[in-house]
């Protein structure tokens, strides 16, 4: 357990509706990610974190931005929202423990409608 | 895009039967990892390989770094019911820094 947790777990929106996601660890890993999941993609990589203020993109970044302005916690906003945005978003983090090792967040279920 | 082949896709065995799944890949990679996904939850990890030839067991699930480190292999020996779940191989390149490049997954169904 790598002390994660993502919030909301759930989420409906509308088309055009700003959304964001929060993502929290309590372990002081350096590495943060954001991914999504959709069948037949497995995961891909929307934004990553290797420090506070210092992000870069990821394959899928296009309509997402993220903010980290504290290790702990890392930020994934969808300006406004697409139908092709629905996806479960999972965060991740690594390298508190000298490796590249990921440790993956429960999940958010993002519908946009 | 998916860098990573991982085969196969899906996968139905009888409890008790052992089980391989395999990720392939063109490029090298310098650690391979397993992870597996319950239904409605995040991957979790299984096993890492951090050097070419590496051999890893965590119980019941062997992995294996490959030689020419492009490929990788996770086998589960006389699976059991909660074996069931989606297994993900995981790489990261040298030139990457600290992101992965997943596989799409296999999906394993146990009947028992």
């Amino acid at each position: 357990d790598a002390g994660i947790t993502q919030s909301p777990r759930h989420k409906v929106t509308e088309t055009g509706t700003p959304v964001t996601l929060r993502c929290h660890q309590t372990e002081n890993h350096r590495y943060m990610y954001w991914y999504r999941q959709d069948p037949g993609h497995g995961l891909r990589l929307i934004h990553y974190s290797y420090g506070v203020k210092d992000t870069d993109k990821g394959e899928v970044s296009d309509g997402y931005s993220v903010s980290r302005s504290k290790t702990e916690d890392f930020l994934l906003t969808l300006e406004s929202a697409t139908s092709s945005q629905t996806s479960v978003y999972f965060c991740a983090v690594s390298g508190r423990l000298g490796t590249d090792t990921q440790y993956f967040g429960p999940g958010t279920r993002l519908t946009v409608l | 895009g998916q860098q990573l082949n991982q085969s196969p896709q899906s996968m139905f065995i009888q409890e008790g039967e052992d089980v391989s799944m395999n990720c392939t890949s063109s490029s090298i990679f310098n650690t391979w990892l397993w992870y597996k996904q319950d239904p409605g939850e995040g991957p979790v990890l299984l096993i890492a390989l951090y050097k070419a030839g590496e051999l890893t067991s965590n119980g019941r699930l062997t992995a294996q770094f490959g030689i020419t480190r492009k490929d990788s292999f996770l086998n589960i020996s006389a699976s059991i019911p909660s074996d069931v779940g989606i297994y993900f191989c995981a790489g990261q390149r040298e030139t990457s820094g600290s992101r992965l490049t997943f596989g799409e997954g296999t999906q394993l169904t146990v009947n028992p």
